[in-house]
């Protein structure tokens, strides 16, 4: 069964700093990647997706994140975090063959200090 | 305003009762599903539906059941059977089941035991 790991559980950080977010998945077939993020009191929303082509993808509101294969990640980026960033972030994994519903990880909730 | 609602959004349910959580899409999605979401634990799959009048496990449905008489509707039943059922429940649909479909999600059903 596939699963997918985001080893950052609680990240706190100050405006403007760097942001990195973990995902490793493992399944070994063809996958589409996703970053979802849930602001308090609100729904869960997609703020990038990977399916094919350019491993660099652009999301909304500054995020990117690059897919390598060869590691099976999906690391999510920003360079530089607002206090409006709070919020968790769930990485998730659909694959190509089989069941068409998304796995998530476990989510990692990120805290901008201003 | 289309989109995916849920109702209600907070529910409290005595031990041994069955209750019935609504998710209504006016998207003409054909693939609709639900989700359990507990604190570090991400998202997990109860039951999906690719189209009306079919439906699947996903991978915790023990103690739940679903029915998918219309498009729009995709109503989940938490009987007496699920040993721990106090959660927050996500429902959400997308256009088909292709890899590549985004999924879209509803606000959110809080579920307290008591």
């Amino acid at each position: 069964a596939q699963s997918v790991s985001q080893h950052n559980h609680h990240v706190i950080l100050s405006e403007a700093a760097s942001l990195e977010l973990g995902c490793n998945y493992s399944y070994g077939g063809t996958v589409n990647l996703f970053w979802y993020v849930q602001y308090p009191g609100q729904h869960l929303q997609l703020l990038l997706k990977y399916f094919s082509g350019d491993p660099l993808v652009k999301g909304i509101k500054g995020f990117e994140a690059e897919f390598i294969k060869s590691k099976f990640s999906f690391n999510l980026r920003k360079p530089s975090v607002q206090w409006s960033d709070t919020a968790e972030y769930f990485c998730a994994v659909k694959r190509d063959t089989g069941r068409r519903a998304l796995t998530f990880g476990s989510g990692t909730r990120l805290q901008v200090q201003p | 305003d289309g989109g995916i609602t849920q109702s209600p959004k907070y529910l409290f349910r005595k031990e041994g009762q069955n209750v019935t959580l609504s998710c209504e899409q006016n998207l003409n999605h054909d693939a609709m599903y639900w989700y359990r979401q507990d604190p570090g634990q991400g998202l997990r799959l109860i039951y999906y539906s690719q189209i009306v009048n079919d439906f699947q496990k996903g991978d915790i449905a023990e103690g739940y059941s679903v029915s998918r008489e219309k498009k729009e509707s995709f109503p989940l039943t938490v009987t007496s059977a699920q040993k721990n059922p106090t959660a927050f429940y996500l429902c959400a649909s997308s256009a088909d089941v292709t890899s590549t479909d985004t999924q879209y999600f509803g606000p959110g059903t809080r579920l307290t035991v008591l």
